[in-house]
C-alpha cells in the first residue's frame, strides 16, 4: 500500500492564482480531513470529510473548497490564493469513529507571492 | 479557538535529560491520541489512550490520561537525539467528527 501520498511536494504561487492540492488513499479509509501547519499554531483542521460525497467544515474553513466524488481523493482547492495561505498542508485519513489511528501524507509546502 | 492546549511551546534539554509535554482539553475527550513529528516530516501515530486514568509505556516513554479524561502528559525519560522533533496531542471533539490537534510541543536536544 502507498498509504496517503500528496501532489505536488512543493508550488509556489502569485496571489489570486488558483490551484489544486491533490490527495488520494489506497487503504480505503472512510475519513479524510486537510490539516495545514504553520510555525506555532501546530496542526489547524481546514475540512474533511467521512465519505464519498459528504464533507464538512473544520476550524480554518475560508478560502479552500474541497469535493469527495471517490473514497480514494479529497482534492483541496484554492480558488483565489492569498500570501495568508503560505503553509505546509497535510491531508490525512482513517477510519471511520473517533478512536481510529490517523495517517498523514507527506505533505505540500505552498507558497504565495 | 483550539480547544486542545498543550504546553510548553518549546523544550530544550541536554541529552539524558527528562522531558515532559502537557495536554488539556476545555471539553471531555473519548480518547487521546500523541503523534510525532520529526523535522521536516509528518505527524506520525504514536499512541492512543481511551480510558479514565490509563498510563501506557513505550520504552522510554510514558502516557498517561487524566481521570476526567481532559488531560494527558508524554514523559520521555533519558531523552535521545533520535526523540527530536514535535510531539502533538490530539483529541476527537464534536462526537469524534474532528480530530484537533494541539499547538505541538517542539523538543531540541544537545549532545
Amino acid at each position: 500500500n502507498a498509504g496517503v501520498t500528496q501532489t505536488p511536494k512543493f508550488q509556489v504561487l502569485k496571489t489570486g492564482q488558483s490551484m489544486t492540492l491533490q490527495c488520494a488513499q489506497d487503504m480505503n479509509h472512510e475519513y479524510m480531513s486537510w490539516y495545514r501547519q504553520d510555525p506555532g499554531m501546530g496542526l489547524r483542521l481546514i475540512h474533511y470529510s467521512v465519505g464519498a460525497g459528504i464533507t464538512d467544515q473544520g476550524e480554518v474553513p475560508n478560502g479552500y473548497n474541497v469535493s469527495r466524488s471517490t473514497t480514494e481523493d479529497f482534492p483541496l482547492r484554492l480558488l483565489s490564493a492569498a500570501p495568508s495561505q503560505t503553509s505546509v498542508y497535510f491531508c490525512a485519513s482513517r477510519q471511520s469513529g473517533g478512536g481510529e489511528t490517523q495517517y498523514f501524507g507527506p505533505g505540500t509546502r505552498l507558497l504565495v507571492l | 479557538g483550539q480547544q486542545v492546549m498543550q504546553i510548553p511551546q518549546y523544550q530544550h534539554v541536554q541529552e539524558g535529560e527528562d522531558f515532559t509535554t502537557y495536554c488539556n482539553s476545555s471539553t471531555t475527550l473519548s480518547n487521546i491520541q500523541w503523534y510525532k513529528q520529526r523535522p521536516g516530516g509528518h505527524p506520525v501515530f504514536l499512541i492512543q489512550l481511551v480510558k479514565s486514568g490509563e498510563v501506557k509505556k513505550q520504552k522510554r516513554l510514558t502516557f498517561q490520561f487524566g481521570e476526567a479524561k481532559k488531560n494527558s502528559s508524554l514523559h520521555i525519560t533519558a531523552t535521545q537525539t533520535t526523540d527530536v522533533g514535535t510531539y502533538f496531542c490530539a483529541g476527537p471533539i464534536q462526537g469524534a467528527q474532528k480530530l484537533v490537534f494541539g499547538q505541538g510541543t517542539r523538543l531540541t536536544i544537545n549532545p
